[in-house]
C-alpha cells in the first residue's frame, strides 16, 4: 500500500505564486523526500528531511516536517513557468529498506 | 561522477513477446539497484530491489522477473508480455541505506504493450 499520499493531486498558479503541496504517510519514518519529475523523465531529487528535523530550506524549496500529524508540505516560493512538474514526497519507515512514493501532485505555473 | 543508463527509450511490443530492459550504473560499486513502474499520471511502484550480485527481492508478484547479472547491471525480463505491462519503466540507484537514501534515476524506457 501506498505510504505516501501527496495533496493536492493537480494544483494551476501563476508564474510569482508560490506553490504549497502536501504529503502524508501512515508509519513511523526514518526520512522523507521529496522528488520532481518533468514530464517523461525520471525523477529528481530534491530534498531530504529527517524525521528528528522540522523544517528546512533550499533555495526557493521549503520543506516542514511534522512527525506527530505525519505528514510534511513543500513550498515553493516565487514560482516559475520551468518548475512546471510533478513532485513527489517518498519515505524510508524506520527499520525499513524500501523508500515509497506517493502518487505526487502536478504541478502547472502558467506564465 | 555517477551516471546511470537506460535503454531502449522507448518500446513498442506486441502482446506475447518477449521483453528485456537493462540499466547500468557508472562511477559508484556496490550499488542498491531498483526498478520502478510508472503508470500515466500516477506514482511509482516497486518492483524489484537488489543489493548485491544475484539478490533480487520481488514486490508485486507478476509476469516479470529482475536479474542482477553484474554489480553495476541490472536487467528487467519478461518471458510473455501482458498488456497491462505497458507504463515508463525506471531504473534507480542508491549508495546505501544507513544514513542517506537519496535515489538516482535513470532517463526511464517508456513500453507499450499492443
Amino acid at each position: 500500500s501506498q505510504q505516501g499520499e501527496e495533496d493536492p493531486q493537480a494544483l494551476s498558479i501563476q508564474e510569482g505564486e508560490n506553490a504549497t503541496m502536501n504529503c502524508s504517510y501512515k508509519t513511523s519514518i526514518n526520512n522523507l523526500q521529496w522528488y520532481r519529475q518533468n514530464s517523461g523523465r525520471g525523477l529528481v531529487h530534491l530534498i531530504l528531511i529527517r524525521s528528528n528535523e522540522r523544517e528546512k530550506h533550499s533555495g526557493r524549496l521549503r520543506v516542514t516536517l511534522d512527525t506527530s500529524k505525519k505528514s510534511s508540505s513543500l513550498l515553493i516560493t516565487a514560482s516559475r513557468a520551468a518548475d512546471t512538474a510533478s513532485y513527489f514526497c517518498a519515505t524510508v519507515n524506520t527499520g525499513g529498506f524500501k523508500t515509497i512514493f506517493g502518487a505526487g501532485t502536478r504541478l502547472f505555473v502558467k506564465a | 561522477s555517477q551516471t546511470i543508463h537506460q535503454w531502449p527509450a522507448t518500446l513498442v511490443q506486441p502482446v506475447g513477446s518477449p521483453l528485456s530492459l537493462e540499466c547500468t550504473v557508472e562511477g559508484t560499486s556496490n550499488p542498491n539497484l531498483y526498478w520502478y513502474r510508472q503508470a500515466a499520471g500516477r506514482g511509482l511502484q516497486l518492483l524489484f530491489y537488489s543489493v548485491g550480485i544475484g539478490q533480487i527481492s520481488s514486490e508485486v508478484p507478476q509476469n516479470l522477473s529482475a536479474s542482477r547479472p553484474q554489480d553495476r547491471q541490472f536487467i528487467l525480463s519478461s518471458k510473455k508480455l501482458l498488456l497491462s505491462d505497458s507504463g515508463f519503466y525506471l531504473c534507480a540507484w542508491e549508495t546505501d541505506r544507513s544514513s542517506y537514501n537519496e535515489q538516482f534515476f535513470g532517463p526511464g524506457t517508456r513500453l507499450t504493450v499492443l
